[in-house]
């Protein structure tokens, strides 16, 4: 199922250093979101875009920010590293309502701060 | 608010035992979307259904079955004869229909239950 990557899919980094996570679609969908799994917590929504330079914040947003300036690439950017931002990074895409399968996920990114 | 309730933690079944996983939902939308979603041990989402608040029938594919119910807020899954393959967590999740002018859809997660499968 090609049409989503994450990069990097392994990351170490220290605490208070920015980290960018970049998602890239070929699938020229205009939604994409970026969710962080966490034991006992699931998938839960950091940001999310709905168009070229519009986005907005989702449950977990602190901390965060995102840039979408154009339609295949959704960056995540951590600004200072923490600790407690040690999680798996998703990226979704959706294509709306058209979509029979609604929704489909990269591959994951591993980040570790130190 | 949107919500969605997986009560099982962990489920440990032995090998070509039914299972049945619950998933409770809660929207105040009337248009809406169940998915379920399966991560195996290598850590992807492979998706598995969808199914629109407007249709309530049941669906079976292969092993797998889904039974909706909006009168209870449940739409669970039951895997027939388990087999080991089926080690995962499986993932209930909810999103409302998406609004082009606006910004909603966003997909709402259970936190999963972790189903495995002994020989």
């Amino acid at each position: 199922d090609a049409g989503i990557t994450q990069s990097p899919r392994h990351k170490v980094t220290e605490t208070g250093t920015p980290v960018t996570l970049r998602c890239h679609q070929t699938e020229n969908h205009r939604y994409m979101y970026w969710y962080r799994q966490d034991p006992g917590h699931g998938l839960r929504l950091i940001h999310y875009s709905y168009g070229v330079k519009d986005t907005d914040k989702g449950e977990v947003s602190d901390g965060y920010s995102v840039s979408r300036s154009k339609t295949e690439d959704f960056l995540l950017t951590l600004e200072s590293a923490t600790s407690s931002q040690t999680s798996v990074y998703f990226c979704a895409i959706s294509d709306g309502d058209r979509g029979l399968r609604g929704y489909t996920f990269g591959s994951g990114t591993r980040l570790t701060v130190v | 608010a949107q919500k969605v309730t997986q009560a099982q933690t962990e489920i440990s079944v032995v090998e070509k035992e039914d299972v049945t996983l619950d998933c409770v939902y809660e929207t105040r939308d009337t248009t809406y979307y169940l998915f379920w979603y399966k991560q195996p041990p290598s850590g992807e989402l492979v998706f598995l259904i969808r199914r629109n608040s407007f249709d309530e029938q049941n669906e079976i594919s292969g092993r797998y079955s889904w039974n909706f119910q909006k009168s209870t807020s449940s739409f669970n899954f039951t895997i027939t004869a388990s087999q080991v393959v089926d080690s995962a967590v499986y993932f209930c999740a909810l999103s409302e229909a998406l609004n082009y002018g606006g910004s909603q859809g966003n997909l709402i997660f259970g936190k999963g239950t972790k189903l495995s499968v002994k020989p």
